[in-house]
């Protein structure tokens, strides 16, 4: 079985700009969250899809935005890119809400100049 | 939301046991401890995950103490391909609107293992 996929692996963008990310989660998994990866703060929750509803947010401006189509694929979107923005962004798939166990893909490494 | 603190590194060696603490002193009733670990180029990879009661499987043992404010995990023994970085992690479940959740990680511990 394939593992949670995500397009592109890398991105260059400059300030202001905009960018999309995708996740294609494991066949059969409903559930999508994801997360961004910096140096200094680590891991951060970003948010939770299910059911292509939103399930829960975390502590991010509203330029990060998300959504989850009927296939469970999922993307989400950063508008008016800051340099602070540059981070490894990770999705996480599982089967279903309140599974135990998350897969995560390889991440998007996304660099804002 | 509560937090976890772990040591910035650990060293151990080939074949021997390994523990690795976490503190979580303000966990709250229905947070789960779980762990995952990180390797180089990877998404994290999940190891195993409790709640109150020490839990087994084939990667490793958590041990959560009995005020669940601190868990350790074990791997039994060690090998190279266990090098990476842990995340111990508070999971926040909330089951008003049919159910969410959100992993709130710690900086992680960097464990090397010597040959």
């Amino acid at each position: 079985k394939a593992g949670v996929t995500q397009t592109p692996r890398y991105l260059i963008k400059t300030r202001g700009q905009q960018v999309t990310l995708s996740c294609s989660p494991i066949s059969g998994h409903r559930s999508v969250s994801w997360y961004q990866q910096t140096p200094g703060q680590g891991l951060q929750f970003l948010f939770e899809y299910f059911s292509e509803t939103q399930r829960n947010k975390g502590n991010f401006p509203g330029r990060f935005s998300g959504r989850q189509f009927s296939n469970s694929r999922s993307e989400m979107n950063v508008s008016t890119l800051e340099l602070g923005d540059s981070a490894l962004y990770l999705c996480a798939s599982s089967l279903d809400l309140l599974y135990n166990e998350q897969f995560f893909g390889p991440g998007t490494r996304l660099t804002v100049l | 939301d509560a937090k976890t603190t772990q040591p910035n590194s650990m060293e151990s060696n080939e074949e021997e046991p390994v523990h690795l603490p976490c503190n979580h002193s303000t966990i709250s009733g229905t947070d789960y401890i779980h762990w995952y670990r990180q390797l180089p180029s990877q998404g994290p990879e999940y190891v195993i995950h409790g709640l109150t009661s020490n839990v087994n499987n084939r990667m490793a043992s958590l041990a959560i103490a009995e005020d669940r404010k601190s868990s350790t995990l074990i791997l039994h023994r060690a090998t190279l391909r266990d090098a990476a970085v842990y995340y111990c992690i508070l999971r926040q479940i909330y089951i008003t609107q049919g159910g969410s959740e959100k992993l709130v990680f710690g900086k992680g511990m960097k464990l090397t293992v010597n040959p």
